[in-house]
């Protein structure tokens, strides 16, 4: 079946811009999550859907970032008055259940910020 | 919050040899472990993952080890091919959010 698919795949925006990043889940995957990579660093997570609630926003780094999902399935992630240090690379990840640990990753957006 | 160090950070082995990646982490309630091979442009991929009440596991050529009381656990890939390079990543998690570290970045050589 078809895995996470993330669109764009790539995003130049210029600054104080708003930008939204889509996720489609993996079919029948309820948990869904979004997190932000940077050069050369780890993944940083930034927010957890289970359904269309979410239970943690603790990793989104200041009020420009929000994100939604609808229908328990697609999510986005918006990004408003965009700064330079927000280019990076943006994976969504989602997972079948709240109690199932596999989380499995999209091929992410890279968003440069200009 | 969790705090996890991996290292090293690169890591090149000729083919056929083994290789072994070590992570820290700092949270005791931590219980489950993956590690993810992530190639060029492309998302994470989970490759193998841990319990906290296994101490090891394997699956081919890839095992993961686990000391709880040291907090740490290791990937070892044995019989490396020139496939196997990518940046591999580990993780800990207590709930549902995944901690992960820095990356190693994981050459083999022909």
């Amino acid at each position: 079946g078809a895995g996470v698919s993330q669109s764009p795949s790539n995003k130049v925006t210029e600054k104080g811009k708003d930008v939204e990043l889509r996720c489609d889940p993996i079919s029948g995957h309820t948990a869904l999550y979004w997190y932000r990579q940077s050069l050369g660093q780890g993944l940083e997570f930034l927010i957890y859907f289970q359904g269309n609630s979410a239970p943690d926003k603790s990793g989104l780094p200041s009020d420009r970032f929000s994100a939604e999902r609808t229908g328990g399935s697609v999510s986005t992630l918006t990004i408003q008055r965009t700064q330079q240090e927000d280019s990076a690379v943006y994976l969504c990840a989602s997972s079948f259940d709240r109690g199932s640990r596999e989380q499995y990753f999209g091929p992410g957006t890279r968003l440069t910020v200009t | 919050g969790e705090n996890v160090e991996q290292h090293p950070s690169t890591l090149s082995v000729q083919e056929g040899d083994s290789a072994v990646i070590k992570c820290t982490y700092s949270d005791s309630a931590s219980n489950y472990f993956p590690w993810y091979k992530q190639e060029l442009g492309k998302g994470p991929q989970l490759i193998i993952d841990i319990r906290s009440n296994v101490g090891e596991k394997k699956d081919q050529r890839i095992a993961v080890t686990l000391n709880k009381t040291a907090k740490h656990f290791s990937l070892h890939i044995t019989e490396t091919q020139p496939e196997d390079s990518a940046v591999y990543f580990c993780a800990a998690s207590r709930a549902n959010n995944l901690f992960f570290g820095t990356g190693t970045r994981l050459t083999v050589i022909p």
